[in-house]
């Protein structure tokens, strides 16, 4: 079956770069017509949408974090990862990766989500 | 880009129905037939419910359904039951610079 786990570090400093890595299993990373992208969620508050990267390397990122963002995929080990550089604590949040199922890269059926990996920005 | 309207809260009795909507624009909703709805319990991973306005993918009970009229979508729970507690998201495609909406949420409180 489809998971994705998320992993990374709880704690970074103002300023310094998250990578966060996702792990998948049950499907590639270049499984025709299937996206893997990134939600995250700071406490309390609602998901926000940050990037997503599909079986043919199209690639699509929030506006408002575009410049920060980078999200890539390393076929050989299954995995796509999410680069946010110049963390703020505004960043704190719970990351999500999630798989976005075979059909129109518009729709967002996120079918199959991480458990979600926290992770603070406090100096 | 302004994230998509939802009421902060809901409630309603066992056996009764709930409407939460999800306002957008002519951008988003308004164009596009690509709107899902999550459920997330607490300290949990979201759930998807409908994806394409008013498709449930298998194992969704029947009692979700959603739909859509003009700029606002809205999901629909009927016989509540106290599991179906939790915060309800939407989520809409907004077109190639925005691509991916969600709104702020909806906490659905059963009575």
């Amino acid at each position: 079956q489809i998971t994705l786990k998320e992993s990374g570090p709880t704690l970074v400093k103002p300023t310094q770069t998250l990578t966060l890595t996702c792990s998948l299993s049950g499907f590639s990373v270049s499984t025709r017509g299937v996206g893997v992208g990134w939600i995250r969620q700071p406490p309390g508050r609602a998901l926000e949408w940050l990037a997503v990267s599909f079986w043919d390397d199209d690639e699509h990122y929030s506006p408002s974090l575009k410049s920060r963002l980078t999200i890539t995929k390393d076929t050989s080990k299954n995995q796509v990862v999410l680069v946010i550089n110049n963390m703020d604590p505004a960043d704190t949040a719970t990351y999500f990766c999630v798989h976005k199922a075979y059909g129109s890269p518009r729709t967002p059926k996120f079918d199959f989500w991480g458990q979600g990996a926290l992770v603070t920005v406090s100096s | 880009q302004s994230a998509l309207t939802q009421p902060r809260s809901v409630s309603g009795s066992p056996g009764q129905s709930v409407t939460i909507s999800c306002t957008g624009s002519s951008s988003d909703i308004g164009t596009w037939n690509y709107v899902s709805w999550f459920q997330q319990h607490p300290d949990k991973a979201p759930k998807l419910l409908i994806f394409d306005v008013t498709t449930r993918p298998s194992g969704v009970p029947d009692r979700f359904s959603g739909s859509k009229s003009g700029n606002t979508a809205s999901l629909t729970i009927s016989g509540l039951r106290a599991e179906d507690e939790a915060d309800y998201y939407c989520c809409s495609y907004a077109g190639n610079q925005i691509f991916w909406l969600f709104g702020g949420g909806t906490r659905l409180t059963v009575l």
